[in-house]
């Protein structure tokens, strides 16, 4: 079974550009989240996708946001770029239902210059 | 509101010494917790989750309603456990969100 896919790996943008990322979910993983991992603050939930619907949203500005198609697959934006939106933002994927494993791909580095 | 914290942001301790990562959390429904681990250039994965009460890879971690902790331990540590270790909380009252610690870094010395 394949794992959770993101795309690209490595990202470079400037200031102002806007960037999309891409996760392939596990199949048969409906839920899908993002997060921010940076050094200083660990991971931050930015939001939970589950069947095409945001179910949860972070404490992220309006220009961090995301999507999901009918099979599962999710995009995350960021608009307007910041020097501080430089991370590694990672996507996880898991079954619905209790206890339940969230599995995570290897992460999109994203810098913004 | 849910939360969780370690502590410990770095802990060395030798090998075969044992050792603990401190997670406290709040949380006021019934908490599911999870320890995930990232080793050196690897993907986050699953260590262990509170429900199953197994032992992986030595490590075991006992939830404590009462002190609101889910401590990992092991009582020999190995080169190999050198890894960063995130404690985490599934807040199943809002869907699938997890509320991960900010992370302990382990250095386990030769």
């Amino acid at each position: 079974k394949a794992g959770v896919t993101q795309t690209p790996r490595y990202l470079i943008k400037t200031r102002g550009q806007q960037v999309t990322l891409s996760c392939s979910p596990i199949s048969g993983h409906r839920s899908v989240s993002w997060y921010q991992q940076t050094p200083g603050q660990g991971l931050q939930f930015l939001f939970e996708y589950f069947s095409e619907t945001q179910r949860n949203k972070g404490n992220f500005p309006g220009r961090f946001s995301g999507r999901q198609f009918s099979n599962s697959r999710s995009e995350m934006n960021v608009s307007t770029l910041e020097l501080g939106d430089s991370a590694l933002y990672l996507c996880a994927s898991s079954l619905a239902g209790t206890n339940t494993e969230a599995f995570f791909g290897q992460g999109t580095r994203l810098t913004v210059v | 509101a849910q939360r969780v914290t370690q502590p410990e942001k770095l802990l060395s301790v030798f090998k075969g010494a044992p050792v603990e990562l401190k997670c406290n959390y709040s949380y006021s429904g019934s908490p599911e917790l999870f320890w995930y681990v990232q080793y050196s250039r690897q993907r986050l994965q699953l260590l262990l989750r509170h429900i199953s009460r197994e032992s992986i890879k030595g490590f075991t971690a006992d939830l404590n309603k009462g002190e609101t902790s889910f401590h990992l331990k092991k009582p020999f540590a190995q080169e190999e456990d050198s890894a960063m270790y995130y404690c985490a909380l599934r807040a199943t009252n809002t869907g699938n969100q997890f509320y991960f610690g900010t992370g302990t870094s382990l250095t386990v010395i030769p």
